[in-house]
């Protein structure tokens, strides 16, 4: 079975653009969760849907958006991006307690 | 103060070594406990879960003390391959929400 896959990989863009990351859960699983980590940090928890429904947000600006769809695929937005976005961002999906991470989109921001 | 802390590291050990990694989170709500490994530029993986009853898996062993608030991971005989960032995670719900909080993570090398 295929793990948990994200697109693009690497990303580049600069401030004031936005950007859509992309994520496919594990087969089966129906919750997907979005994770920010900066250099040097432990991921930090951005957003949580189960369902195509939103069930949890971490300490994120509003610049920061989610949905999920009816195959539970998810994309993550974040608009008029700030340097300090620039990070790896983490999906992971789930069907009980057990989180599965995808491996990553290195978003950097010039 | 942030919520879980880890020893800041790194970890510089010969193979063979012992390796201590200790870990305190802040809220008393938290229902979960794990420790993740991730390599460099790589996403986190689980490499075990804690229990309060101690849990053992080859070479790891993990503790945790809830009065405490207090978690553990010894490494015994250290392999070069162990050398990654281990991360202490907590996982905490509520009204349909599951959410993980990582630790900062301890790197640790392990030198031939």
């Amino acid at each position: 079975d295929a793990g948990v896959t994200q697109s693009p990989t690497h990303l580049i863009k600069t401030r004031g653009q936005h950007v859509t990351l992309r994520c496919s859960p594990i087969s089966g699983h129906k919750s997907v969760s979005w994770y920010q980590q900066v250099l040097g940090q432990g991921p930090q928890f951005i957003f949580q849907y189960y369902e195509k429904e939103e069930r949890g947000r971490g300490n994120f600006p509003d610049r920061f958006s989610a949905r999920q769809f009816p195959n539970y695929s998810s994309e993550l937005n974040v608009n008029a991006l700030l340097l300090g976005d620039s990070a790896l961002y983490l999906c992971a999906s789930s069907r009980m307690d057990e989180q599965f991470f995808g491996p990553g989109t290195r978003l950097t921001v010039l | 103060r942030k919520e879980v802390e880890q020893d800041p590291g790194p970890f510089n050990v010969p193979e063979g070594a012992t390796v201590a990694f200790n870990c305190t989170y802040s809220n008393s709500a938290s229902q979960s406990f794990f420790w993740y490994r991730q390599d460099c530029r790589k996403e986190p993986k689980l490499l075990m879960s804690v229990y309060s009853s101690g849990n053992e898996d080859g070479r790891f062993t993990a503790q945790l003390n809830r009065a405490s608030q207090y978690i553990s991971l010894l490494i015994r005989d250290s392999k070069l391959s162990d050398s990654a960032t281990y991360l202490c995670v907590v996982s905490h719900s509520g009204a349909g929400s599951y959410q993980l909080t990582f630790g900062k993570g301890t790197k640790l090398s392990v030198i031939p």
